[in-house]
């Protein structure tokens, strides 16, 4: 079983829903980071979270230590909102190394 | 936030030469840099950790002797590819620690896809 396990797998929206994705982990962590990879493969930073809850724009993520759940939300999805989003820990004691999660696949229709 | 850059972004070999990918922080001083492996529709694997002046750190199963990691200043990390092989094509990401941010902040190069005839 992964320490970090994503879902869904693969989700397709149309332009303008609200989108949720899931991150659960097994482990004691001392960081959660949501990420997103475009098809050409370059990986953006969208969140590190510890706790409670971060809002960039349309991109909110929160943190449930307790029940050791994360949850990325895109509010209004748009098609360029497409891409991989992936879900990574920093494993307590580990020197900041990163577990990743497998990802969602995230299809937006206009 | 910060900028991680790579180079090459895509590099095509022949079997049995060797490929060197650099990877810099452009606008802040890390001590840490990791290196990660992604085969097509997997997750990264992390490789090894690059510590400046100190030897990397590989994770089990990765060559050291195969994936050489340099790590000579605070801003570049380089990570050669020896005598690379068909089955040694795949993406390679690398990302930093900044030592200004939240001790766990990390930022991600572009990535660099390697193929290997």
């Amino acid at each position: 079983k992964n320490e970090v396990e994503q879902s869904p797998q693969n989700l397709t929206a149309q332009e303008g829903e609200f989108i949720t994705i899931n991150c659960s982990y097994s482990v004691g962590i001392s960081a959660l980071h949501w990420l997103q990879q475009h098809p050409g493969g370059g990986i953006v930073s969208l969140f590190m979270l510890s706790s409670g809850k971060k809002k960039h724009g349309r991109l909110i993520a929160t943190i449930n230590i307790q029940e050791k759940h994360s949850s990325l939300h895109i509010t209004a999805s748009h098609p360029r909102d497409s891409a991989v989003y992936i879900c990574a820990v920093s494993l307590r004691g580990s020197n900041y190394k990163l577990t990743f999660g497998k990802g969602t696949l995230l299809t937006v229709n206009p | 936030g910060a900028v991680v850059s790579q180079h090459p972004s895509r590099v095509i070999c022949k079997s049995g030469t060797s490929v060197k990918i650099e990877c810099r922080s452009l606008d802040f001083q890390a001590t840490t840099m990791f290196w990660y492996r992604q085969f097509p529709k997997q997750s990264l694997m992390l490789m090894a950790t690059s510590n400046e002046g100190s030897k990397a750190t590989y994770e089990q199963g990765v060559e050291k002797d195969k994936f050489l990691i340099n790590h000579a200043s605070l801003t570049l990390s380089t990570l050669t590819v020896t005598s690379a092989h068909p089955e040694d094509s795949s993406f390679y990401i690398c990302s930093a620690r900044d030592l200004g941010e939240g001790y766990n902040e990390q930022f991600f190069g572009p990535g660099t896809r390697l193929t290997v005839l």
